[in-house]
Order: structure tokens, then sequence, then C-alpha cells
């Protein structure tokens, strides 16, 4: 799976946009971009996924550049309950049962 | 829908001593996975299993061992604790690579110490 680069931290006022972006300027064409968020100590809870088109679904917008090196995920109106840390992975799925977490943008989402 | 269960939630261990760390699953998913995290650090694969009677190391296996007896259950078992071993440990399940959504469902966590 290729690696992936996300900021360490992150702040964002309640009510805003909140947009993290992640690096992945090693993908290959049958690699997915996975988020996954993972509030204070709970276990982490998948936020949305894409291949190469921008997907959209309740929680959240997924932006995938067209060369896929980069993606952004979008939370249209962050609130003080979306402060976490927001995992991005890029992940084969056919035939691939791994699932590797990196460090994570920390999300601080300020009242 | 339970979805995954862990338990305990907590536990405090001697060194030396030995434990398992209980996993089940209901929602029939082929692949499922121990990772443990350290305080302020990311998640780290211990094992993973891709159904009943396979399982595979992930980053970090020293000093630990799986099963997979049933699709249901991924025990994780700690033979002789050691401090380096504190952790919170999540379990985590996912359906097989074909299915529409491919989502992993993780538990809630068990807090381990080891003095």
């Amino acid at each position: 799976d290729a690696k992936t680069t996300q900021p360490t931290s992150m702040d964002c006022a309640e009510g805003r946009a909140a947009n993290l972006p992640c690096n992945h300027s090693t993908i290959s064409g049958n690699e997915y971009v996975y988020w996954y968020r993972q509030i204070h100590s709970q276990g982490p809870q998948y936020i949305i996924h894409g291949l190469k088109n921008n997907e959209t679904n309740e929680m959240a917008s997924l932006i995938i550049t067209e060369d896929r090196k980069s993606s952004t995920l979008i939370l249209p109106h962050a609130t003080l309950r979306d402060t976490a840390v927001y995992y991005c992975i890029v992940r084969v799925n056919f035939g691939n049962e791994k699932l590797t977490f990196g460090t994570g943008t920390r999300l601080t989402i300020i009242p | 829908n339970a979805g995954v269960t862990q338990t305990p939630k907590f536990r405090i261990l001697k060194i030396g001593q030995s434990m398992t760390l209980q996993c089940a699953q209901d929602m029939n998913h082929n692949y499922m996975y121990w990772y443990r995290q350290d305080p302020g650090m990311g998640l780290k694969l211990i094992y993973y299993s891709v159904g009943a009677g396979i399982t595979d190391k992930g980053e970090v296996p020293n000093g630990y061992n799986v099963s997979r007896s049933t699709t249901e259950d991924f025990p994780l078992r700690l033979e002789l604790a050691a401090p380096s071993q504190t952790s919170v440990y999540f379990c985590a399940s996912s359906p097989h690579w074909t299915a529409m959504n491919t989502e992993a469902f993780f538990g809630q966590g068990t807090r381990l110490t080891v003095v």
C-alpha cells in the first residue's frame, strides 16, 4: 500500500468547513483512498472512501486530485464533536486484507 | 446489532502473567484484525485473519498469538506479559474485499496495564 503524509495537527472554527489534506504521491491505479477518524480513545470510525471520483456522504466529502497524488477530506460544518484524529489510508481492495494506519491529523474544533 | 465486542474493557496484569483478549463480531465478516495503540501514537497492526483457520502477522506480532477457529471470534493471547505491552488494544472486522462496502468496524478497545 502506498504511503500517506498528513499534517500532524490542525485547528478549525466551529461552524466552518474543515479541510484535511493528505498526500499519497506513490498511489497506484488500483488503490483506494480511505478516511477514518478516532474520537478521543474510542475505536476508529469509517468516514468515506474513493478511487478517483469525488465522493460525498452524510458525514463528509472526499476530493481527489486528477493525478490522484493527493486528496482532501471536507467536513462541511464542523462541530465540537468532530474533534478527533483523522487517518488517511491508501489501500488496494483487490485481494488485499491488510489494513494499516499512519499517525493521522489531530483536528481540534475551536468554539 | 452488536458489531464488534471486546472483553474485558480494562485489565491490570503482573509481569509474566498471561491472558486472552476476547473479540467477537456478529456481522459475518471474513477479515478480523488486532491493533495496539500506545499513548499519543497511531494504531499498529499486530495480527490479522482472512477467515476461520487462517491468520497472519502484522507490523508488531512479537509477544502475541492469535487463533481463528470460527468466523465470529478472534482472541489475542499474551503469554508472558511485559511492561512494553501496556497499551490499548483494538479489534476490528471488515467484509471480504468483494463486498459492496468494505469499511472496517472497530470495537471499543481493551486498556491493558502490565506492572
